[in-house]
């Protein structure tokens, strides 16, 4: 069964330092999510992605967060001078299209430790 | 204005119990969809169920059951004779249709199954 898959699953970083969170998404899926989990609180959305622009983002996704698709499979978030509120899980999704009766498909998360 | 809200932050119950877990949505659209996800231990989020403004059909499958009500704005879970797999964090989500295709996740409800 195909799933989206999300390297590293644990990243742990200086505060000030850029980190880039990868994905790869279900191949014949068109759109592109990235949620952050605070630990013990919700899933927030950031940022959705569809053919190669960033088609809807949340007050969270300021100047410091970036988005690309550098090639035809991966999905990267970049995040370039980390905070110390910036340690979070952050899961990448994908769905077929971007109609909000589809279900998004959820990587396994990439838990980012800014020190 | 939160538009999903899980005012149950933990629940315990003992193995073999039923329980219930609840959802409560606000939204100004008429087409929206509810999801219910599954976040175990391991952290990932696994679908479980989606449902659609228009379909207040209660659903079943296997141990699982869920309630939709549109006059209560309720999305309500139930597991019968639980299990301690069943132990994970369970989250309840709406996307809508008019305003774009981003998950709103409530706050997520804590199952613990004592065996």
């Amino acid at each position: 069964e195909p799933e989206v898959t999300q390297t590293p699953s644990h990243q742990v970083t200086q505060m000030g330092q850029e980190v880039i969170l990868r994905c790869v998404p279900i191949s014949n899926h068109l759109y592109f999510y990235w949620y952050r989990q605070i630990l013990g609180q919700k899933v927030e959305f950031l940022v959705s992605f569809y053919n190669n622009e960033i088609s809807e983002k949340s007050e969270i996704f300021d100047d410091q967060f970036s988005v690309e698709r550098p090639d035809g499979s991966n999905f990267t978030l970049k995040i370039r001078s980390t905070k110390l509120e910036d340690s979070a899980m952050y899961f990448c999704a994908s769905s077929e299209d971007g109609r909000a009766e589809n279900e998004q498909f959820f990587g396994p998360g990439t838990r980012l430790t800014v020190l | 204005a939160q538009k999903v809200t899980q005012a149950q932050t933990e629940i315990s119950v003992v193995e073999k119990e039923d329980v219930t877990l609840d959802c409560v949505y606000e939204t100004r659209d008429t087409t929206y969809y509810l999801f219910w996800y599954k976040q175990p231990p391991s952290g990932e989020l696994v679908f479980l169920i989606r449902r659609n403004s228009f379909d207040e059909q209660n659903e079943i499958s296997g141990r699982y059951s869920w309630n939709f009500q549109k006059s209560t704005s309720s999305f309500n879970f139930t597991i019968t004779a639980s299990q301690v797999v069943d132990s994970a964090v369970y989250f309840c989500a709406l996307s809508e249709s008019n305003t774009g295709n981003q998950f709103y996740f409530g706050t997520g409800t804590s199952l613990t199954v004592i065996p």
